[in-house]
């Protein structure tokens, strides 16, 4: 199991440049979360998809902020364009199914460190 | 919507002494809750969880309570390490189509050796 895998790890750009983040989820999984982490706001959950399919995007910030998943093993989180304010720590979180009733963990990725100047 | 509060924001321990974090909920569905470590500059990680249908989980330095009635859950940490430092979020769930986890603020635990 190689677990969630994001890339890129860091990104530096300028403000009005587009930003695309991306994930890879583990395998089976049927749920992934694209979240965003500051000192300020904590853990903010942007949008998830069940089965590609986007379900709640109400968290997600601005028209700026979009989210692609073309595939079970693919989904990007594109900002178009990045402003500084949207310098945080982005992660990607996946997770199986509820199995018999019960609710299964989140598995997060290593995140993506973005810094708009 | 479930509201999840999380106290201590920060929690300073010397080492081997116990931590405990508290967490609320609103919405008496749910039903999952799970907890989790986020070491400086790294992912968040499942360290522990607990269904409702069990007042108490442990797993050797860590256990959980959960009091439905009241709607809380603590996380205890028993004979603190330094590598226990860390931030600590509790998260609720629903069962079903609301599954997914409300996190609460987090709770940064400085163990001093």
């Amino acid at each position: 199991d190689a677990g969630v895998i994001q890339s890129p790890r860091h990104e530096v750009t300028e403000m009005g440049q587009e930003v695309t983040l991306r994930c890879k989820p583990i395998s089976g999984h049927d749920y992934l979360f694209w979240y965003r982490q500051t000192m300020m706001r904590g853990l903010e959950l942007l949008i998830y998809f069940n089965n590609n399919v986007p379900i709640d995007d109400s968290g997600m910030p601005e028209d700026r902020f979009s989210a692609k998943m073309p595939n079970a093993s693919f989904s990007t989180l594109k900002i178009q364009p990045s402003e500084p304010r949207d310098s945080a720590v982005y992660f990607c979180a996946s997770s199986r199914l509820p199995r018999g009733g019960g609710n299964q963990p989140q598995h997060f990725g290593d995140g993506t460190r973005l810094s708009i100047l | 919507g479930e509201n999840v509060e999380q106290h201590p924001s920060t929690l300073s321990v010397q080492e081997g002494d116990s931590a405990v974090i508290k967490c609320t909920y609103s919405d008496s569905a749910s039903n999952y809750f799970p907890w989790y470590k986020q070491e400086l500059g790294k992912r968040p990680q499942l360290i522990i969880d607990i269904r409702s249908n069990v007042g108490e989980k442990k797993d050797q330095r860590i256990a959980v309570t959960l009091n439905k009635t009241a709607k809380h859950f603590s996380l205890h940490i028993t004979e603190t390490q330094p590598e226990d430092s860390a931030v600590y979020f509790c998260a609720a769930s629903k069962p079903g189509g609301s599954y997914i986890p409300t996190f609460g603020r987090g709770t940064s635990l400085i163990v001093h050796p």
